[in-house]
């Protein structure tokens, strides 16, 4: 069974304080690995795609990565405005996204 | 870029009452649309796939008779709880397909609570 599975659960930085979100997959003939942002009551929001191993892409303070087995999202020098929980998911068989549970992101001025 | 709305975007009803929600893509046709939901502190779980002009495709577990889905239009999917009851509160998402393979764009979400 394909799986996409987050850690930590949770993080709580400092402003400033850059770290990294872990996903890791197991999911046949991947088709495309997903970020998403999604903050309290609302839908997420798309971040990246990334498709191929040593793929990466950046968006502002945030940049992911890919390898064969997981993907990182990194984020540099954070600010209060980037605490939100983070997603990743991948299709799976007729599935258009499995998601994993998400990093909660607390970033505290 | 490509916009889902969703409406409303939280509602209260009693039990035994049924609720209908609405996801509209804006400003492009989507022949597919997709109804999550999402308990608090969990992920999003697929609940059905919406398809225009044929019978929705429901997730194993997920109740036809009591999430009933109808894609009225390119722009239109409604899911209408039946009979709900306190343990269907939760938060519903829908998605539509994006131009890119697999991109979902997602609406806002509406936040259903039954007492």
């Amino acid at each position: 069974e394909d799986q996409v599975t987050q850690s930590p659960e949770a993080l709580r930085l400092q402003e400033g304080e850059s770290s990294s979100l872990n996903c890791s997959y197991t999911v046949s003939g991947l088709r495309g690995l997903f970020w998403y942002r999604q903050d309290p009551g609302k839908g997420p929001e798309f971040l990246f795609t990334l498709y191929s191993a040593g793929e990466e892409k950046e968006k502002e303070r945030l940049k992911a990565t890919l390898t064969k087995k997981e993907s990182f999202l990194h984020i540099t020098a954070p600010k209060p405005e980037d605490s939100a929980t983070y997603l990743c998911a991948a299709p799976s068989g007729n599935t258009p996204l499995v998601f994993g549970k998400g990093t909660r992101l607390s970033v505290i001025a | 870029g490509a916009v889902v709305s969703q409406h409303p975007s939280w509602v209260i009803c009693k039990s035994g009452t049924s609720v209908k929600i609405e996801c509209r893509s804006l400003d492009f046709q989507a022949t597919t649309m997709f109804w999550y939901r999402q308990f608090p502190k969990q992920s999003l779980m697929l609940m059905a796939t919406s398809n225009e002009g044929s019978k929705a495709t429901y997730e194993q577990g997920v109740e036809k008779d009591k999430f009933l889905i109808n894609h009225a239009s390119l722009t239109l999917s409604t899911l209408t709880v039946t009979s709900a009851h306190p343990e269907d509160s939760s938060f519903y998402i829908c998605s539509a397909p994006g131009p890119q393979d697999y991109e979902q764009y997602f609406g806002p979400g509406t936040r259903l609570t039954v007492t």
